[in-house]
């Protein structure tokens, strides 16, 4: 079990509300990515971080913003919630420090957003 | 184009079949490569991962064609637990690149 939990599993918020996910790994791993799954557009990549304050943009970041002020947790946060961002949300991390093994991902957090 | 293409079915099959699902990439540059498993309202979950020289895991196998970037995965003797969405996964300038999965339903 790589220890990977995230928080809240459903949430329904207001359209133009600012809306934060939570993903808590408990094994010190570096590299941790959320990603969007959507009906026909499969696995998105939002944002990831590579390190405790080092995060990128993803092929969808628009909208979305991250933080990784300990090495355990990586938050999201929806700035301005839209209907388009009803999704389900999934972090991941690597155990390898890259891609080369693949990743384990979270739960998931279904988000609706009306 | 995607960077990662695979037919989305569902491929319906009687249990004891085999059943092959397909995936071709984009970039050539990619060097990893691996097959997950989704179960519905479930995480995405490793089955394997896909090397040049073919690898086999149980009643998968799993081939990769460098040449025509194209990656297979075979399942025989397929079993009812099989049912669930593969996704084929790509490695591309260090992040994974996920397919939109092929469904597979098998049924008694």
């Amino acid at each position: 079990d790589a220890g990977i939990t995230q928080s809240p599993r459903h949430k329904v918020t207001e359209t133009g509300t600012p809306v934060t996910l939570r993903c808590h790994q408990t094994e010190n791993h570096r590299y941790m990515y959320w990603y969007r799954q959507d009906p026909g557009h499969g696995l998105r990549l939002i944002h990831y971080s590579y390190g405790v304050k080092d995060t990128d943009k993803g092929e969808v970041s628009d909208g979305y913003s991250v933080s990784r002020s300990k090495t355990e947790d990586f938050l999201l946060t929806l700035e301005s919630a839209t209907s388009s961002q009803t999704s389900v949300y999934f972090c991941a991390i690597s155990l390898s420090g890259g891609p080369n093994y693949g990743y384990t991902f979270g739960s998931g957090t279904r988000l609706t957003v009306v | 184009r995607k960077e990662v293409e695979q037919d989305p079915g569902p491929f319906n099959v009687p249990e004891g079949a085999t059943v092959a699902f397909n995936c071709t990439y984009s970039n050539s540059a990619s060097q990893s490569f691996f097959w997950y498993r989704q179960d519905c309202r479930k995480e995405p979950k490793l089955l394997m991962s896909v090397y040049s020289s073919g690898n086999e895991d149980g009643r998968f196998t799993a081939q990769l064609n460098r040449a025509s970037q194209y990656i297979s995965l075979l399942i025989r003797d397929s079993k009812l637990s099989d049912s669930a969405t593969y996704l084929c996964v790509v490695e591309s300038f260090q992040k994974l690149v996920f397919g939109t999965g092929t469904r597979l339903l098998v049924s008694p």
